[in-house]
């Protein structure tokens, strides 16, 4: 079976500009995450969707936000972005309620 | 703010030798998880403990859940080249939904 898949896996923006984050989850899974991980530090939460509905949303501002679709995938938008938004982004998927948590390799954002 | 301090930030040992890495909050966690993360890919999960006083071991891999659910740690025996990499711990809340992730531990095993 397929793992967690995100693209792209590399993506470089320029200030003020808009992106747009894909994650597949494992199939049979109905929980989707998103993580962002700055270099050098721990990954940290931005939102959970299961079911298609919002569960939990990280200190983020709203610049950030994101959506499930029927098919349990994901995106997650990114509006005005700054140079600090560069990071890796996380996508991980889980059976249910965010139980057991499997990563996706990441989306390397750079934004100059 | 929940917040996991993990010590050392970075550890750089010897093939052979062993270690520990410590995960350490002020808030008490329902879970707390260990993952291993390499450059360029997504944290894989080693194991998840629950109750406190909990004691998993995976092959050389020994984890501890504190007590008090505030701390854990992560005891590696005879390290190999293979463990190189970034630890991290994770708390959960009661649903699993978020997780907060420690500052991470880089390991470095040299032959």
């Amino acid at each position: 079976d397929a793992g967690v898949t995100q693209s792209p896996t590399h993506l470089i923006k320029t200030r003020g500009q808009h992106v747009t984050l894909r994650c597949s989850p494992i199939s049979g899974h109905k929980s989707v995450s998103w993580y962002q991980q700055v270099l050098g530090q721990g990954p940290q939460f931005i939102f959970q969707y299961y079911e298609k509905e919002e569960r939990g949303r990280g200190n983020f501002p709203d610049r950030f936000s994101a959506r499930q679709f029927p098919n349990y995938s994901s995106e997650l938008n990114v509006n005005a972005l700054l140079l600090g938004d560069s990071a890796l982004y996380l996508c991980a998927s889980s059976p249910r309620d965010g139980y057991g948590y499997t990563f996706g390799s990441g989306t390397r954002l750079t934004v100059v | 703010t929940q917040l996991l301090e993990q010590s050392p930030q970075f550890l750089s040992i010897q093939e052979g030798e062993n270690l520990t890495v410590y995960c350490n909050s002020s808030s008490v966690f329902s879970s707390l998880q260990w993952y291993r993360q390499e450059p360029g890919e997504g944290p894989v999960l080693l194991v998840t403990v629950v109750t406190g006083g909990e004691v998993k071991k995976l092959k050389r891999l020994t984890f501890q859940f504190g007590d008090a659910r505030k701390d854990s740690s992560l005891h590696i025996t005879a390290a190999q080249t293979g463990d190189t990499g970034l630890y991290l711990c994770a708390g959960g809340d009661t649903g699993f939904q978020k997780l907060v992730f420690g500052t991470g531990t880089r390991l470095l095993v040299s032959p």
